[in-house]
Parts: structure tokens; C-alpha cells; sequence
């Protein structure tokens, strides 16, 4: 069974600081894994991804995540948040071997100005 | 231009009442799913298609019908809807580059 833990329910963050939302993910073989954001009455755009390579993912608008096998981490993070980041993030993840993608509870990040 | 298409948006209904939600994709994808997403649990998956007349459960299918009589469209039938099948409900296809497009989503209310 595969599973995702996103611990925090919610982020609160000051325009320009530093952006952290953490992901931790169980897979039985090795791991895809993905960020997705979902804004208000909105379907759900995906933000980067890790299959392979580097463990340094950079992504859209600005996002980046490190894979970490050890830790079984995927945190996503953005060096100066703005307020339009806004929304509600779901780390994804996928068994390499399966179709399946599971997803975690969510993170509600608010920036505010 | 490539995407995933749900309709309706948004739909009100009552229990007992048959309902379906369409689900459409124009990138030749063999894999299909349907999840659900409800506060504090993010999305589960409901069913998934493989491929054309090929479906299987997912984590929470009790209450719903699939069928995948051709590669492109990929209906939820919800055959006597019940409150706690209020949700927002998304269309998902799979790609070769490993990514998932999702469809804009259905609000669903049971009343």
C-alpha cells in the first residue's frame, strides 16, 4: 500500500519570507511524485514532479521541492512567497510500478501581505 | 488544446435520484480515474480504467458505476445517490510523461 503525509493542515507565511510545505510519502518499490496546487473554486494544477535524476526539482511559478529517499520526504518550497501563493497543496505520490496515484490531506497556505 | 472535460460544473440532486457525470479527454490517454475530495482527506480514488472495457475499484467505490466503452470517455454513474456522496468529484487521465491532467471538477450536492 502507498500512502502521503502532508502534517500540516495549514501555513501561515509573510509576504517575501520563506515557503515550506512538507510531504512524506510510503511506497513499497521506488517513488513518482508530484505537487499539485488547487486555487479557489478551481481544479487542480500540477506544480513539478520527481521521477528520476536530480533530487532538486524545480517547478512553475517559482516552486522547488528536494526528494529525499532516506527521510522519504518531497517537502515543496518557494525562497519569497507572494501573497498569490496562496492555495490549498496536495503532494502526490506513485509507485513506479503501479498507476495509482495517492494523494495527501492538503496544506492551506495563506501569505499574507 | 489538450485537456480533461467534466460536465456539469455543478449539480444539485436528490437522493435516490440516478445521475451521471461525463468525463471526456482528447489525448488518446489509456488511463482514466475518478476521484473524490472532501475536506481533511484530500483526494481519494473511486475507480480507474486501464484501458477501453478495462475498470477496477479504487480506495472508496461503494455507491458508484464506471464504464469505458471507448478510450475518450470515462462516465461516474451514481445510481441512487445518498447525502454522503456530496463531494467534489475529478476526472483525471495519464500520460506518458508520468503527469495526471485533471479535469476542472463537479461540485455534487445530495439533498
Amino acid at each position: 500500500a502507498q500512502s502521503v503525509a502532508q502534517p500540516e493542515d495549514q501555513v501561515n507565511v509573510a509576504e517575501g519570507n520563506p515557503l515550506t510545505v512538507k510531504c512524506t510519502y510510503s511506497v513499497s518499490g521506488n517513488p513518482y511524485l508530484f505537487w499539485y496546487v488547487q486555487y479557489p473554486n478551481r481544479g487542480l494544477q500540477f506544480l513539478l514532479k520527481y521521477i528520476t535524476g536530480d533530487n532538486l526539482v524545480k517547478g512553475s511559478y517559482g516552486f522547488e521541492a528536494e526528494f529525499n529517499k532516506s527521510q522519504t520526504s518531497f517537502h515543496l518550497k518557494k525562497p519569497s512567497a507572494l501573497v498569490s501563493d496562496s492555495a490549498l497543496y496536495f503532494c502526490a505520490v506513485r509507485d513506479r510500478d503501479d498507476y495509482k496515484l495517492s494523494f495527501g490531506a492538503g496544506t492551506t497556505v495563506t501569505v499574507r501581505a | 488544446e489538450a485537456q480533461v472535460t467534466q460536465n456539469p460544473r455543478y449539480l444539485i440532486t436528490v437522493t435516490g435520484k440516478k445521475l451521471t457525470v461525463t468525463c471526456s479527454q482528447n489525448m488518446n490517454h489509456e488511463y482514466m480515474s475518478w476521484y473524490r475530495q472532501d475536506p481533511g482527506l484530500g483526494l481519494r480514488q473511486i475507480y480507474y480504467s486501464m484501458n477501453v472495457e478495462v475498470t477496477d475499484k479504487g480506495d472508496v467505490p461503494e455507491g458508484y458505476k464506471v464504464s469505458r466503452k471507448e478510450k475518450r470517455n470515462f462516465p461516474l454513474i451514481l445510481e441512487s445517490p445518498s447525502p454522503n456522496q456530496t463531494s467534489l468529484y475529478f476526472c483525471a487521465s495519464r500520460g506518458q510523461n508520468y503527469g495526471y491532467t485533471f479535469g476542472s471538477g463537479t461540485r455534487l450536492t445530495v439533498v
